[in-house]
């Protein structure tokens, strides 16, 4: 199975400012990369996801995130956070095997 | 369209009791999952389930056990529950595809004291 590191465990941001949240994972001959987002006391929601083909990937909310195979890396990004971006974000990866192995997140805490 | 459905969404459990958390999807998913969440520790699966009438052991099932009733529901239990199985527990399907996305439940969350 996958592994799937979040470098960062929180990251405070001010409104207006960009954010970059950095995920690598365990090297594999093909993967498939996520990154969900959980706002509070709900559910996980998919942002955006790599399946094949360009490597940087636009997801919801003006999120985008840039696949690296040779530094096995998938970080996101968003060039100007709202409020309303406060929340957990999570990396996850499949191979073959289709089920997801995740991250153990990143919060994120946008303030005014 | 509700998506995916579970309850209960919080409970409290004594040591020892045991308890089902119900699971249904109406997103024609022929897999489905259940995992746990704890602060650091990310997602965690405890089982799945591929297809109807199939189920697997995931990351941490021990304590648990699951059915998969037909292929709209997937229940968990905890036959004797334990302080350590204190955590945010979410159900989810997919189609079992890899690349697909996974959709998830709203959560219930579990205390036993």
């Amino acid at each position: 199975a996958q592994s799937v590191t979040q470098l960062d465990s929180q990251v405070p941001v001010f409104e207006e400012a960009p954010v970059e949240l950095r995920c690598n994972y365990s090297s594999s001959v093909s993967v498939y990369l996520f990154w969900y987002v959980q706002y509070p006391n709900q559910g996980l929601q998919l942002l955006l996801k790599y399946l094949s083909g360009s490597t940087l990937v636009k997801g919801i909310n003006g999120f985008e995130a840039e696949f690296n195979k040779s530094q096995t890396s998938f970080h996101l990004r968003k060039p100007s956070v709202h409020i309303s971006d406060t929340a957990e974000y999570f990396c996850a990866v499949s191979d073959s095997d289709y089920k997801l192995s995740f991250g153990a997140g990143t919060t994120v805490t946008v303030r005014a | 369209n509700a998506g995916v459905t579970q309850t209960p969404k919080f409970q409290v459990l004594k040591t020892g009791q045991s308890m089902t958390l119900q699971c249904a999807q109406d997103m024609n998913h022929n897999s489905m999952y259940w995992y746990r969440q704890d602060p650091g520790m990310g997602l965690r699966l405890i089982y799945y389930s591929a297809s109807e009438g199939t189920t697997d052991k995931g990351e941490v099932p021990n304590g648990y056990n699951v059915s998969r009733l037909n292929k709209r529901e997937f229940s968990l239990r905890l036959e004797s529950a334990a302080p350590s199985q204190t955590s945010v527990y979410f159900c989810a399907g997919d189609q079992g595809v890899s690349g697909n996305t996974i959709y998830f439940g709203e959560g219930s969350w579990l205390t036993v004291v």
